[in-house]
């Protein structure tokens, strides 16, 4: 069983859809993020929940919604999407103290297409 | 603006020979962390190593060392003995002292190891 694990792993949608993808983290860790990765452009981070508390928000659309419910799970609602929404979004986890925050572990992603 | 800076798009390297990928980073934190990840083609994000700033030693994993000059802000991954295993993209990243856990990352380096 892999440490961080996402599903689905490819998702098609039109713009008009409601989806969610999810991520499930088997490590312990007390922070979870969801980065972006489009085409020829470097990780984008989303969102960070630290303890299930959002603690970042980078400034993304309202149409992604993200929801973390415990520790372990993490939640990225969409609706309304946009074509250049479709990319590569990664979820990862860390363990993070007062004073540091450990390597993250990455699932492998869910591709997403808008159509 | 961009705190990580990857020059080098792509690189071809031969079998078991050694191959520098650079990395420079900007930061007026003391404390940071810098981080090298490996990305095959399947998509997932694999931790490579850790360099910390308070590290006086250059940090070293099996066939994979990092090369920290501080005072030039480099951190520069060394992969000795290459093997065609080890095509894929690298990405540099840092994540600071006063945001623990915002990972930013570079714009990644694409290697091909050849036969």
């Amino acid at each position: 069983e892999t440490g961080v694990t996402q599903t689905p792993r490819h998702l098609v949608m039109g713009m008009t859809n409601k989806k969610s993808l999810k991520c499930e983290q088997h490590l312990g860790h007390n922070a979870m993020y969801w980065y972006k990765q489009s085409a020829k452009k470097p990780l984008e981070l989303m969102f960070v929940y630290n303890f299930k508390e959002q603690t970042e928000n980078n400034s993304v659309p309202s149409r992604f919604s993200p929801e973390c419910p415990n520790s372990s799970h993490l939640f990225l609602h969409l609706h309304t999407l946009q074509p250049e929404d479709s990319a590569l979004y990664l979820c990862a986890s860390s363990h993070r103290t007062s004073g540091e925050t450990g390597e993250l572990f990455f699932g492998e992603g869910s591709r997403l297409t808008v159509l | 603006a961009q705190k990580i800076t990857q020059t080098q798009p792509g690189m071809f390297v031969q079998e078991k020979e050694a191959v520098t990928l650079d990395c420079t980073y900007d930061t007026s934190d003391q404390s940071y962390g810098l981080f090298w990840y490996k990305q095959p083609s399947s998509g997932e994000m694999i931790f490579l190593i850790y360099q910390g700033s308070y590290d006086e030693q250059n940090a070293t994993e099996g066939r994979y060392s990092l090369n920290f000059q501080k005072a030039r802000k480099s951190a520069n991954l060394v992969i000795s003995a290459s093997q065609l295993g080890d095509s894929a993209m690298y990405f540099c990243a840092m994540s600071e002292a006063d945001s623990w856990g915002k990972f930013q990352f570079g714009a990644g380096t694409q290697v091909v190891v050849t036969p």
